[in-house]
């Protein structure tokens, strides 16, 4: 069955500085997308960035940047130039083709910028 | 685009009655999703539909949980009786065509049932 895992429950960085969430998928199959969401306290779920099985290059999103390295199945989030309204919650998702197409995320990152 | 529309916003009822939540997609999108999140499952999937059609509805928790989309600019999530391990926040969201395009979400119901 088709898995996300987020090891890390919340984070902390400094503002301006750079950021990387984990994200670790499992799945047997070729062909799927792999995709970041915010949530901030809000509670809305902002799309960021996608990043599809077959792409060779990485993903990149203004300040987010996705490292997709298909052989450990990791499909970790960067962000750059860390800034306060950053702090939210983070989910890593998979839609796999065979599945229909349905997202499986992860439990989450918390994140949180101190000035 | 008004985007996904949700409502209510918010639902505060009591143990045993209906309740029903209410999505609008996104105008020519084909794809609808229903899901809920809480602290201890995090976002899952209850049901989804293509052309109105209900495609998998396997995330469904049990049978007192129904969806329909009675036509491509609604949907609704109906609980009945609802319960308090119900109290969650449901988001409904929608895509357009290729099932690897973005999904965009609504704003979500935060449901409390006591």
């Amino acid at each position: 069955a088709q898995k996300i895992t987020q090891t890390q429950p919340g984070m902390f960085v400094q503002e301006k500085e750079a950021v990387t969430l984990d994200c670790t998928y499992d799945t047997s199959d070729q062909s799927y997308g792999l995709f970041w969401y915010k949530q901030p306290s809000s509670g809305e779920m902002i799309f960021l960035i996608y990043q599809g099985s077959y792409d060779e290059q990485n993903a990149t999103e203004g300040r987010y940047s996705l490292n997709f390295q298909k052989a450990r199945k990791s499909a970790n989030l960067v962000i750059s130039a860390s800034q306060l309204g950053d702090s939210a919650m983070y989910f890593c998702a998979m839609r796999d083709y065979n599945q229909g197409g349905k997202l499986i995320f992860g439990q989450g990152t918390e994140l949180s910028v101190k000035p | 685009d008004a985007g996904v529309i949700q409502s209510p916003r918010h639902e505060v009822t009591e143990m045993g009655q209906e309740v029903t939540l209410r999505c609008k997609p996104i105008s020519g999108h084909d794809y609808l999703f229903w899901y809920r999140q809480t602290m201890m499952r995090g976002l899952e999937l209850l049901i989804y539909f293509n052309n109105n059609v209900p495609i998998d509805d396997s995330g469904m928790p049990e049978d007192r949980f129904s969806a329909k989309m009675p036509n491509a600019s609604f949907s609704t999530l109906k609980i009945q009786p609802s319960e308090p391990r119900d109290s969650a926040v449901y988001f409904c969201a929608s895509v357009q065509g290729n099932i690897y395009n973005e999904q965009f979400f609504g704003p979500g119901t935060r449901l409390t049932v006591l």
